[in-house]
């Protein structure tokens, strides 16, 4: 079946700019996990979603950061007045409820300017 | 704090030879240890993982060892072949951490003809 799907793929904007950044899960899926990728590190997490709500959201790094996942399937990372400090490779996951095994998509690569 | 650390950085071994990834982790009640590969401009792979109750398990060429008593866990890759060149990381869940992957901070392979 279909993987995890993230779009757009490559996302330049400019500094001050607000991105939104989507993620569709394997069918079927309940959780849903959020990490970002510096380059040469290891993805780091930010929040996780089981169902409709946000199970855990201790790392996100500040207020300009923000998500959502209404009806507990596709996910949006929402990111206020983008600092170019934000530009990184941002990751998307999802595992079923029961199970660890995390699953992820190919990432979505956002450049500030 | 939680912590994984992962050595080496950086492996170059000739085609048809073993190699061998490591990592330490700081918390002795962790019970999740994934395996990811990730090539260039892609998400993380699952390509295997353990869980605390076990020491070994293997899936063709690829191996996991856990010594829950020295608190690491190892990947070897038997046979190694051009395809197997990319970037591993380690990963542990930490007891009370819900369920988010914390990861190592990667080795790039290079199997060379």
């Amino acid at each position: 079946g279909a993987g995890v799907s993230q779009t757009p793929s490559n996302k330049v904007t400019e500094k001050g700019k607000y991105v939104e950044l989507r993620c569709d899960p394997i069918s079927g899926h309940t959780a849903l996990y959020w990490y970002r990728q510096s380059l040469g590190q290891g993805p780091e997490f930010l929040i996780y979603f089981q169902g409709t709500g946000a199970a855990d959201d201790s790392g996100l790094p500040n207020d300009r950061f923000f998500a959502v996942r209404p009806e507990g399937s596709v996910s949006t990372l929402k990111i206020q007045r983008t600092e170019r400090g934000d530009s990184a490779v941002y990751l998307c996951a999802s595992s079923l409820m029961q199970d660890n095994e995390q699953f992820f998509g190919p990432g979505t690569r956002l450049t500030v300017l | 704090g939680e912590n994984v650390e992962q050595h080496p950085s950086t492996l170059s071994v000739q085609e048809g030879d073993s190699a061998v990834i490591k990592c330490t982790y700081s918390d002795s009640a962790s019970n999740y240890f994934p395996w990811y590969k990730q090539e260039l401009g892609k998400g993380p792979q699952l390509i295997i993982d353990i869980r605390s109750n076990v020491g070994e398990k293997k899936d063709q060429r690829i191996a996991v060892t856990l010594n829950k008593t020295a608190k690491h866990f190892s990947l070897h890759i038997t046979e190694t072949q051009p395809e197997d060149s990319a970037v591993y990381f380690c990963a542990a869940i930490f007891t009370g951490g819900g369920n988010k992957l914390t990861f190592g901070t990667g080795t790039q392979l290079k199997v060379e003809l």
